[in-house]
Formats: C-alpha cells, structure tokens, sequence
C-alpha cells in the first residue's frame, strides 16, 4: 500500500526546545515536500527535495531545516521552535507534472 | 507569480443539495488543475484533476471543467450527502514550475 508516514501525529513542546517531525515513503518517488496549513492560510510550502541530497525553500522556509540523505526519508528539523510554529505539518510526495500529490496524515505541533 | 483563488466558506448544506465551489486561478503557462479533499483528521487525497483546457474531471459524483477562456475550475456535486462535509482545495501545477500551488480551502459542512 502506498504510504507516507509522519512521525509523531502529536506534539506539545516549549519555546527552544528543538525536535524533528520525521515522514517517510515507500512509493520511490523523487519529490517530498513539506508543507503546513494553518486557518484562513491554507497550505503553504516550506521546503522541497527534487532528489537525494538535493532541497530548495519553499514559500515559507524560516525557522526551519531540511535534509534528504536517502530517497525514502525527508525530515523537518525545528532547531529552536517558537510559538509561531504551532501548526499542522503535512509531508507530501509527488510525481511531478500533471501528478498526484501524495499527503502523509499530518503532525499537530504546539510550541509553548 | 501563479496563483489560485476559491470561496473561503465555511459553506453549510442540507443532504441532497446542490454544491459548487468556485475556483479560479492565475498561471503564466498551462497549468494542470486539481481538487484535494480534506476529511477530518486526515491529510489531504486527490479528489480529480483536468490537464488541458475544456477537460473535465470527475470522482465520486464530484465534477470540474477546465475553463481557460474564464480561468476557472469550479467543483459541483448534485447532491450532496453527509460524509461530503470536509475541507476542499482548489491547486495548481504548472510545468514550468516544480510546485503545487493551494488555493485557502473551502470548509464544507453537510447536515442531514
């Protein structure tokens, strides 16, 4: 079955404290994203892989890192989170072109 | 740069209504156009897509028709149900470009 898995669904943490929100595919595909929604905002991009060892910005990429050491994995890293991070994190993986977009199920982040 | 508009909403309906959810967009080139669903506590799926002008597409009783001359990509349904109440958003993928744009979504609320 395909899958993009983010890892944890939920999260309570303190200003500073740093974490990473890991998302993982099986589906072999080049492009992973990361994006976070927030109300009246819609969904806004923060970083992208076109491949391994490859990331670019997004729309909305300060206050956060990237890496893509191997195709499958495509962790965000928060190195110092601030309140206005709080949000709902959605990894995707996409085919690219006229393709589909495939959403992990998403992580709730609140930073305190 | 690209762009995609939609009704905010919320948008309330009775069981068996009819729905439209209007959508339009600003591309440079010739964009491929797509509807994502949103159910409650999950990440986002494709619900349909069109790829080129007067195309249109169609899921689970759900249409829209790629209107180049208007910029528009309107969702319809005829008749709505409960397990339709969600969250809609209108996107974009242009193919000059590596990226989905999101429209806001439109919170859809479906009572019986």
């Amino acid at each position: 079955e395909a899958q993009v898995t983010q890892n944890p669904r939920y999260l309570i943490t303190v200003t500073g404290k740093k974490l990473t929100v890991t998302c993982s595919q099986n589906m072999n595909h080049e492009y992973m994203s990361w994006y976070r929604q927030d109300p009246g905002l819609g969904l806004r991009q923060i970083y992208y892989s076109m491949n391994v060892e490859v990331t670019d910005k997004g729309d909305v990429p300060e206050g956060y890192k990237v890496s893509r050491k191997e195709k499958r994995n495509f962790p965000l890293i928060l190195e110092s989170p601030s309140p206005n991070q709080t949000s709902l994190y959605f990894c995707a993986t996409w085919t690219g072109g006229t393709g589909e977009l495939f959403f992990g199920e998403g992580s709730r982040l609140t930073v305190l | 740069g690209d762009s995609v508009t939609q009704m905010e909403g919320p948008v309330t309906l009775s069981e068996e209504a009819f729905l439209t959810i209007n959508c339009t967009y600003t591309a440079t080139g010739y964009p491929s156009l797509f509807w994502y669903v949103q159910y409650p506590g999950e990440g986002l799926q494709l619900l349909l897509k069109a790829t080129k002008a007067d195309d249109k597409g169609s899921n689970k009783g759900f249409e829209a028709t790629y209107r180049k001359e208007t910029t528009s990509f309107h969702l319809e349904k005829g008749s709505v149900q409960v397990s339709d109440s969600a969250v809609y958003f209108c996107a974009l993928s242009d193919q000059g470009y590596d990226k989905v744009i999101f429209g806001p979504g439109t919170s859809l609320s479906v009572i019986p």
